[in-house]
């Protein structure tokens, strides 16, 4: 089964600021790897899935890119409302599931 | 638009079965192919997948869980269900429902906003 390790696990920045979330796979997922965004008491919100391809309605400040076994987020101007804890995530092939990191958390500075 | 709601109770002993509904509303759970998963948080943890069931009743469970876990469609309540037996304290946590993106069955892109368990007697 894949692991995914994400670093950092806490991001300090101010908003405006360009920030850089990296996702690493312990073997080559292809670019079978996604982005959620999570915020208290809210529901998880994917951004961009197949790696580089961003959801309906996400707005292009975040991009995603990478393939193999390593991976970033780029929030490219941080927003007040992006402040929150972010996922990436694989589906494994067998057993079938899904995997997760365990998270970084983007706080204001 | 779909949106998903979970529900059931908030507080269960130990050794008894959880049970928890998600409702889907805006579409029929019928339609269209997808997967339909459970999710939780424990408190300062991350995301675990607990199992998926697809829209033909096919069901996939994760391992470390799959002993105890059911999952169930019911598509004339729109609704799909999850059973988890004889809990403890370790399934403390926030229970989510989420539905796979149309055509793809690797990401999820419509969730619910979640329902907090507490395993207490």
């Amino acid at each position: 089964e894949v692991v995914l390790t994400q670093s950092p696990a806490t991001l300090s920045l101010s908003p405006g600021e360009r920030a850089t979330l990296s996702c690493r796979a312990s073997q080559s997922v292809s670019n079978f790897l996604a982005w959620y965004q999570h915020r208290p008491g809210q529901a998880p919100r994917l951004l961009v899935y197949d790696a580089s391809k961003r959801a309906t309605g996400i707005p292009d400040r975040f991009s995603g890119s990478g393939s193999g076994t390593d991976f970033t987020l780029t929030i490219s101007a941080l927003e007040p409302e992006d402040f929150a804890v972010y996922y990436c995530q694989h589906r494994n092939n067998w057993p079938p599931g899904y995997t997760f990191g365990h998270g970084t958390k983007l706080e204001i500075k | 638009q779909v949106q998903l709601q979970e529900s059931g109770p908030g507080l269960v002993k130990p050794s008894q079965t959880l049970s928890l509904t998600c409702t889907v509303s805006g579409d029929s759970i019928s339609r269209g192919v997808f997967y339909w998963s459970w999710f939780r948080q424990p408190a300062g943890k991350g995301l675990e997948w607990i199992g998926r069931i697809h829209t033909d009743g096919d069901t996939n469970k994760n391992s470390s869980l799959m002993r105890r876990v059911t999952i169930s469609l019911d598509t004339s309540k729109s609704q799909f269900s999850l059973e988890l037996s004889f809990v403890t304290a370790a399934d403390t946590a926030v229970y989510y429902c989420a539905r796979t993106l149309p055509n793809s069955y690797y990401y999820m892109d419509v969730w619910g906003n979640g329902t907090s368990v507490t395993v207490s007697s």
